[in-house]
């Protein structure tokens, strides 16, 4: 089965410095993968996916996520952080529990609080 | 906003007893998930359907249940609720069964059971 791992509960950083959520990956086949955040009370809106090409993917509100294949990882990543990008941050990959159909597993998160 | 419609919010009710959570997916959206959020397993899928038939499930107890309606809408069903049944459940659609589509989430439905 295919499966992640965030490996840090939490990340603390402060305001104006960069920040990289960790994810690692397990996978048979190609690995897709998938960046989503949970802000307080409200359900998981999409960040950003690899799916193939560019080891580096560009995603919403000026999150990137690079994708490692011989580490297996897939780190969110953001040059500057904001105290509005706190929340909480999973890392997803594609799995396939019956063929032809397509599900996300999920991490477990990793809270991200930005101080100011 | 996602486009995702789950009905209620919040739900408060007692051991024993049967829910059910409502969910309208973005129009045009064929395919609808369920997942349990809890703060000890995490994120779990419960259940897929796509345009009317189950597709997929997952980790989804027998005493729960779902079906997609011909509007797309689904239902969530769940019976003999226990005390560890409270959690967050959430519905997710996208438009096509495909690799590459991500998943829109609605806010969810708090189940309280006490």
């Amino acid at each position: 089965a295919q499966s992640v791992a965030q490996p840090e509960d939490q990340v603390n950083v402060a305001e104006g410095n960069p920040l990289t959520v960790k994810c690692t990956y397990s996978v048979s086949g190609n690995p897709y993968l998938f960046w989503y955040v949970q802000y307080p009370n409200r359900g998981l809106q999409f960040l950003l996916k690899y799916i193939t090409g560019d080891n580096l993917v560009k995603g919403s509100y000026g999150f990137e996520a690079e994708f490692n294949k011989s580490q297996t990882s897939f780190h969110l990543k953001k040059p500057s952080a904001l105290v509005s990008d706190s929340a909480l941050y999973f890392c997803a990959v594609r799995d396939i529990k019956r063929a032809g159909s397509y599900q996300l597993t999920f991490g477990k998160g990793t809270k991200l609080s930005v101080i100011p | 906003d996602s486009g995702v419609t789950q009905t209620p919010k919040h739900l408060i009710t007692a051991t024993g007893q049967r829910v059910t959570l409502r969910c309208s997916p973005r129009s045009g959206d064929l395919s609808v998930y369920w997942y349990q959020q809890s703060l000890d397993q995490g994120l779990q899928f419960l259940i897929q359907y796509y345009n009317g038939e189950e597709r997929a499930k997952g980790n989804i107890l027998e005493r729960f249940s779902a079906q997609q309606f011909p509007d797309l809408h689904s239902e969530l069903n769940l019976s003999s609720l226990e005390l560890g049944d409270s959690a967050l459940y959430f519905c997710a659609s996208n438009h096509r069964d495909s690799y590459n589509s991500p998943l829109h989430f609605g806010n969810g439905t708090r189940l309280t059971v006490t």
